[in-house]
């Protein structure tokens, strides 16, 4: 019963360099998400996709990519990290139908 | 555009006590979910509990109501008999659930709630 993974939990990285935070589900759901949440504050929409193939930016995408090529996986590419993506990013799906957004345990990431 | 206020950065309240956390909400389309979510320390996300926005009767589960106020647009989180467990940052969100949303949530600022022994 995995429903919404996360790879890595934690990562550091230096200025200027890239990575890509991994994200699975495995309940079949057609919506995925990408937040951000910088400390003590909510979590930001950066991309959202409502099936394979199809994709689109949220509150916050400067400085991120995504694809989506498979219904399970939903992976954010951060290009050129800088000190202002330092922040907890959580991925989340949703069925088709209306209802909660089942969330991954998050990725702690610290550029320095 | 939709947006969520919660008026608390931080509430207490004695273990075994009743206390509500507020959340007023804002959006012009007619069709909406109310959800709220606990974050303790570990970070995870905890789903606890849903209202939508043509439900005749406010949601519990367990310790947790929602006191769904519509025409306030107000949908504040009770929790009953407080426990030390409870102690963990709140987050109310909305999701529009019009067709072509992309029924992303919206979150608040959450409340950090402390149960004190």
């Amino acid at each position: 019963n995995a429903g919404v993974t996360q790879t890595p939990k934690f990562r550091i990285l230096k200025i200027g360099q890239s990575m890509t935070l991994q994200c699975t589900q495995d309940m079949n759901h057609n919506y995925m998400y990408w937040y951000r949440q910088d400390p003590g504050m909510g979590l930001k929409l950066i991309y959202y996709s409502v099936g394979a193939g199809i994709t689109d930016k949220g509150e916050v995408p400067n400085g991120y990519n995504v694809s989506r090529s498979t219904t399970e996986d939903f992976p954010l590419r951060l290009e050129l990290a800088a000190p202002s993506q330092t922040s907890v990013y959580f991925c989340a799906s949703s069925p088709l139908k209306q209802g909660e957004q089942y969330f991954g345990p998050g990725t702690r990431l610290t550029v320095t | 555009a939709q947006k969520i206020t919660q008026t608390q950065p931080g509430m207490f309240v004695q273990e075994k006590e009743a206390v509500t956390l507020d959340c007023t909400y804002d959006t012009s389309d007619p069709s909406y979910g109310l959800f709220w979510y606990k974050q303790p320390s570990s970070g995870e996300m905890i789903f606890l509990i849903y209202q939508g926005s043509y439900d005749q009767q406010n949601a519990t589960e367990g310790r947790y109501s929602l006191n769904f106020q519509k025409a306030r647009k107000s949908a504040n989180l009770v929790i009953s008999a407080s426990q030390l467990g409870d102690s963990a940052m709140y987050f109310c969100a909305m999701r529009v659930i019009s067709s072509g949303s992309a029924r992303q949530l919206t979150f608040g600022s959450g409340t950090q709630l402390t149960v004190l022994p």
